[in-house]
């Protein structure tokens, strides 16, 4: 079965700190990867997505994710975070053919908590 | 554009009750998919629909039901409720291609 794993549960940073959030996913075929973030009283928002091409993708608020083929992951990436990162981020995979339309399966979530 | 606009937001209910809820995509999208979010199981896929027709469904039982209008807007039923059913429940439009989902606010269903 499909399925997708964030390595951290709870993170917590300081500001200007450097993010790094695992991702991984068990498939075998293609996918679409997303990373999606659920900012406190705020509804899931679209940080960035990998389709195909450049394996490095870069999203909105200085976001970027690495997706390596060979490990089956797409890691979220953030040089230096602000303390209005601070939320709860989801990776999902879409694996691609007929029997999986609309269908995207979420990892557990990580909760990034930044101290000013 | 509007984004994906869910009703109610809140709902309390109680065991053995039925409740529907509904979603309306962001314009021009035709592809609706439904999930559940709990503490414990994280975000479910329930099901999807695309021009009235269901085309994809999660492992949840026959409680869960949905459907689509010609407006693209759907509505999803779950019957004859339990105290398990009590989450945030999410729906997500998306165009054919490129298929990225955008989601709603969510109905919180809470049952008693």
């Amino acid at each position: 079965a499909q399925s997708v794993s964030q390595h951290n549960h709870h993170v917590i940073l300081s500001e200007a700190a450097s993010l790094e959030l695992g991702c991984n996913y068990s498939y075998g075929g293609t996918v679409n990867l997303f990373w999606y973030v659920q900012y406190p009283g705020q509804h899931l928002q679209l940080l960035l997505k990998y389709f195909s091409g450049d394996p490095l993708v870069k999203g909105i608020k200085g976001f970027e994710a690495e997706f390596i083929k060979s490990k089956f992951s797409f890691n979220l990436r953030k040089p230096s975070v602000q303390w209005s990162d601070t939320a709860e981020y989801f990776c999902a995979v879409k694996a691609r053919g007929s029997g999986n339309t609309g269908k995207l399966i979420f990892g557990q979530g990580t909760t990034l908590q930044v101290k000013p | 554009k509007a984004g994906v606009t869910q009703t109610p937001r809140y709902l309390i209910k109680t065991r053995g009750q039925q409740v529907t809820l509904s979603c309306s995509p962001i314009s021009g999208h035709r592809s609706v998919s439904w999930y559940q979010q709990t503490p414990g199981q994280g975000l479910q896929f329930l099901f999807e629909y695309f021009s009235e027709t269901q085309r994809n469904k999660g492992n949840f039982p026959g409680r869960f039901s949905g459907r689509q209008f010609s407006n693209s807007r759907s509505e999803m039923n779950v019957s004859t409720l339990e105290l398990g059913d009590s989450a945030l429940y999410l729906c997500a439009s998306s165009l054919v291609s490129p298929d990225t989902q955008y989601f709603g606010p969510g109905t919180r269903l809470t049952v008693l």
